[in-house]
């Protein structure tokens, strides 16, 4: 059965240090995105690729966070600085289209614990 | 207001009855409803998704959808301990807009 892949599960860093997720999604969907859950909160959207081009990443904190997703297939979440704040779970998820009648898949995240 | 509002919980019913977890949408323009479990610590998987009024089923579990009342809830039946889980209500806004609610967490105890 067809998954959506991330690396690594877990991730203990400092403060001030740079941190990277990837993420594979299923293959064939067009697009993917990237959320970040706090510990009792639903996820949060940070970015959402179609193909290689961005569509929303309104939400996502530019000074520090990073995103991209070159060809079109795999994609990347980078941040830095990170900040105590930035523990939680990053999740991949990917759709084979967007809109509205959409079902998305998600990985089985990262872990992040900045220190 | 949130845009997709849930009860964070917990919502404890016991063995073998029903759980009713319920959802409410702020947009009048969202066209698709989605339901996630989240067991502790793993990702959300898909249980369900509604798109028109009324109710659809799937084995133990219903999702009812009413527009009108921007409402949308599942029905757990026959309730086991392994649903003791996080439910995540999603709603699709458009193309480029989805939103999850904070999630109940629903406890079944045997």
């Amino acid at each position: 059965e067809a998954e959506v892949a991330q690396s690594p599960r877990y991730k203990i860093t400092e403060k001030s240090q740079a941190v990277a997720f990837w993420c594979d999604p299923i293959s064939g969907h067009a697009t993917l995105y990237w959320y970040r859950q706090i510990l009792g909160q639903g996820p949060e959207l940070l970015v959402q690729f179609q193909d290689e081009s961005v569509v929303d990443d309104s939400q996502l904190p530019k000074d520090r966070f990073s995103a991209e997703r070159l060809k079109g297939v795999d994609s990347t979440l980078k941040i830095q600085p990170a900040e105590l704040g930035d523990s939680a779970m990053y999740l991949c998820a990917s759709s084979l289209i967007a809109g509205d009648y959409n079902e998305q898949f998600f990985g089985p995240g990262t872990r992040l614990t900045v220190l | 207001q949130k845009e997709v509002e849930q009860n964070s919980g917990p919502l404890s019913v016991p063995e073998g009855a029903i759980a009713s977890l319920n959802c409410t949408y702020s947009d009048r323009g969202s066209q698709s409803f989605f339901w996630y479990r989240q067991y502790s610590g793993k990702s959300p998987e898909l249980i369900m998704f509604i798109y028109s009024n009324g109710d659809k089923e799937d084995g133990r579990f219903t999702a009812q959808l009413n527009k009108a009342s921007q409402y949308v809830s599942l029905l757990i039946r026959d309730s086991q301990p392994s649903d003791s889980a996080t439910y995540l209500c999603a709603v699709a806004l458009g193309t480029y807009k989805y939103i999850f609610g904070t999630g109940t967490r629903l406890k079944v105890l045997a």
